[in-house]
C-alpha cells in the first residue's frame, strides 16, 4: 500500500507570495500523481494531473512538478480566493490513497 | 454540465446497514469508473471503492471490505455503495466522484465530484 506524505501540514502566507507543497510517495508511483484543492464547505476541485498536466479552468498561478516519489504544487502569487487545503493523490495501484492535506491560510 | 447527487445517508446505529445512491447526469454514464470517497468530519479524503464501467473490476479499501458492497445500475445512471455492519469510525462525508478512464486500476483521476451525502453511526 502506498502512502503519501504532503509537507506543511499548514501554511499561513500573504497575499501575491508564492506557495509550495510537496508530496512524497512511499515508493515509486511514475508520475500518477494529482492534485486537488477543497476549500471550505465545498467537494474537491482537480488542480493538476499526471504530476505536472494543467486543468481547463485552473487559473496558471497553479502548476505541479515531480516524478517518481517526490511532487511538489506551486501557487505563484496567491490570491485570498486560495484558501484552502491542498491534497495529493495516487492512482498508481490501488488501494489509490491521498495525502493528509495542506491549509493554507491568508494572512 | 456533469451532475453527480448523493443520497441516502443519514444516522444509523452501530451494527446497522444503509444504501448510498449517486445518480449521475451530463455524461455518458457506462464510459466512464466511478468511485465512493469519504471525508471524516474534520479530516482528509480516504479512497473507499471504486468500479469499472462494466463492474467487471471493484476494489475496496482495506478498512471497508467485506462490509461494504459497491455496485452500478447503467440503465440508471446511477452508483450505489452499500454498507452493512456500519462503526462508528464510518462516520464521514460520502462523495461520489467520477474516474476520468473506463477502469478502475488506469492511473486515473477524479475529475469530478458530488456534494456528498453525511453518514453517522452513533447509538
Amino acid at each position: 500500500e502506498i502512502v503519501l506524505t504532503q509537507s506543511p501540514d499548514f501554511q499561513s502566507v500573504t497575499p501575491k507570495e508564492k506557495v509550495t507543497i510537496t508530496c512524497r510517495a512511499s515508493q515509486s508511483i511514475g508520475s500518477s500523481l494529482h492534485w486537488y484543492q477543497q476549500k471550505p464547505d465545498q467537494s474537491p476541485k482537480l488542480l493538476i494531473k499526471y504530476a505536472s498536466q494543467s486543468i481547463s479552468g485552473v487559473p496558471s498561478r497553479f502548476s505541479g512538478s515531480g516524478s517518481g516519489t517526490d511532487f511538489t504544487l506551486t501557487i505563484n502569487s496567491l490570491e485570498a480566493e486560495d484558501a484552502a487545503t491542498y491534497y495529493c493523490h495516487q492512482s498508481s495501484s490501488l488501494p489509490w490513497a491521498f495525502g493528509q492535506g495542506t491549509k493554507v491560510e491568508i494572512k | 454540465e456533469v451532475q453527480l447527487v448523493e443520497s441516502g445517508g443519514g444516522l444509523v446505529q452501530p451494527g446497522r446497514s444503509l444504501r448510498l445512491s449517486c445518480a449521475a447526469s451530463g455524461f455518458t454514464f457506462d464510459d466512464y469508473a466511478m468511485h465512493w470517497v469519504r471525508q471524516a468530519p474534520g479530516k482528509g479524503l480516504e479512497w473507499v471503492s471504486g468500479i469499472s464501467w462494466n463492474s467487471g473490476s471493484i476494489g475496496y479499501a482495506d478498512s471497508v471490505k467485506g462490509r461494504f458492497t459497491i455496485s452500478r445500475d447503467n440503465a440508471k445512471n446511477s452508483l450505489y455503495l452499500q454498507m452493512n455492519s456500519l462503526r462508528a469510525e464510518d462516520t464521514a462525508l460520502y462523495y461520489c466522484a467520477k474516474d476520468s478512464t473506463p477502469l478502475i486500476a488506469a492511473a486515473a483521476y477524479f475529475d469530478y465530484w458530488g456534494q456528498g451525502t453525511l453518514v453517522t453511526v452513533s447509538s
